[in-house]
């Protein structure tokens, strides 16, 4: 057990709907991650938070958002949901700020979304 | 930009055979990180091994044993006497300053009884 729980574990919903995932990270980590792992593109880096703030975007879609919030949680909302957009998303928490290339990143189980 | 590539898609072994993953990686960074992450069955990633761009020297860890070869730029992972238990997706994955962890598509171990 990594220590990072994200729910819900399974979300089916329809095309153009809009919904809310959340993660919880190790007790004690500041910097929260989400990756996005799919069939054709893989495993690809979403956005990083460190303490409440925006810290790095990658691939991010504009449909998508993410927020950390005080208690260190993060959310990341997925809006106009495609059929493309099915995939497993993952939260990680590491302890450091992220600028460093050395962080050990503690996955969660993700949350399989099925857009339908 | 940075790669990471695992060529082999998908490998089939029978227990207690050896098993070396393979890891080819590109980066213009003289100073990365290069990382092996677990995926069993049940969908976490686990974390395996973390290694410096300065640090050639090989590692073994029970079972597993990584080679790390800058002038091939390739990190190998190999298991020795497959488990039925070792059967999952293993990614391989480089990270250097101001860039996050780049994943590889990762390679299927089934490992048969």
């Amino acid at each position: 057990d990594s220590g990072v729980t994200q729910t819900p574990k399974h979300l089916i919903t329809a095309t153009g709907q809009r919904v809310t995932l959340r993660c919880s990270p190790r007790s004690g980590d500041l910097s929260v991650y989400w990756y996005q792992q799919s069939l054709d593109q893989g495993l690809q880096f979403l956005i990083q938070y460190y303490n409440g703030e925006e810290r790095a975007k990658g691939n991010i879609l504009e449909r998508f958002s993410a927020q950390q919030f005080p208690d260190l949680h993060s959310e990341l909302n997925l809006s106009s949901l495609e059929l493309g957009d099915s995939a497993l998303y993952f939260c990680a928490s590491s302890a450091g700020t992220g600028l460093l290339a050395n962080e050990k990143l503690f996955f969660g189980s993700g949350t399989q979304l099925s857009v339908l | 930009a940075q790669k990471v590539t695992q060529a082999q898609t998908e490998i089939s072994v029978v227990e207690k055979e050896d098993v070396t993953l393979d890891c080819v990686y590109e980066t213009r960074d003289t100073t990365y990180y290069l990382f092996w992450y677990k995926q069993p069955p049940s969908g976490e990633l686990v974390f395996l091994i973390r290694r410096n761009s300065f640090d050639e020297q090989n590692e073994i860890s029970g079972r597993y044993s990584w080679n790390f070869q800058k002038s091939t730029s390739s990190f190998n992972f190999t298991i020795t006497a497959s488990q039925v238990v070792d059967s999952a997706v293993y990614f391989c994955a480089l990270s250097s300053l101001g860039n996050k962890l780049v994943f590889g598509a990762g390679t299927i171990l089934r490992v048969k009884s």
